[in-house]
């Protein structure tokens, strides 16, 4: 059973700080990795996607992959009242097209 | 651009009763279409997937049954509910790799 793994939280970081969030997968195949943000009672909307070992930066927002260690990140940047959410770390797998997804990450940025 | 459409957002439907949900796609043709409920407090369980017209695969056993009769419809339903089949459902539609999913809005479903 391939699975991903966070941290439930929440995660509670003062506005301005940077909130750093993990995952972790078990499936080596793995090839790519998305981050999405879902606030209550709505649906998840996508904010970054990486393929690549390394770092990829958006704006405010860094996601970090480590496919030796099965290691995926997302650094969020003067962090705002308006990032409380959660985020859902999910990843395709080799061999077939269906995204994977961790439980989340609850993130409360407190002013 | 692409858009996505669920309805309805919110149900409430009494045990044993049936259920339809629909999802459409806008602005793209052939889409991977998927099912996902999402209990409350848990993370995104994938229920359904599609390929194409017709072509149907299924997850988990449970209650539930899905349908894509149009390239671009994909209809969740189940004859009759249970308590369990509570939950956020979500459409969702996939571009190849290596990009990600579009939701739709969701509909949240409670059976009493």
């Amino acid at each position: 059973q391939k699975e991903v793994e966070q941290n439930s939280g929440p995660l509670s970081v003062p506005e301005g700080a940077i909130a750093s969030l993990n995952c972790t997968y078990s499936d080596r195949g793995s090839q790519s990795f998305f981050w999405y943000r879902q606030y209550s009672g709505k649906s998840p909307e996508l904010i970054m996607f990486i393929y690549s070992n390394g770092d990829k930066e958006d704006g405010r927002f860094t996601a970090q992959l480590n496919k030796a260690s099965q290691y995926v990140s997302l650094l969020i940047r003067d962090s705002q009242p308006s990032d409380s959410a959660t985020y859902l770390c999910a990843v395709r797998s080799s061999g077939y097209n269906k995204l994977i997804f961790g439980a989340g990450t609850r993130l409360a940025v407190h002013p | 651009s692409q858009t996505i459409h669920q309805w309805p957002a919110t149900l409430v439907q009494p045990v044993g009763s049936p259920l339809s949900l629909e999802c459409t796609v806008e602005g793209t043709s052939n889409p991977n279409l998927y099912w996902y409920r999402q209990a409350a407090g848990r993370g995104l369980q994938l229920l359904f997937y599609s390929v194409g017209i017709g072509q149907i695969s299924s997850e988990v056993p449970q209650n539930l049954s899905a349908s894509r009769p149009q390239d671009r419809q994909f209809i969740l339903s189940s004859k009759k509910l249970l308590l369990s089949d509570s939950g956020f459902y979500l459409c969702a539609w996939g571009r190849d790799r290596p990009y990600g999913y579009t939701f739709g809005s969701g509909t949240r479903l409670t059976v009493v």
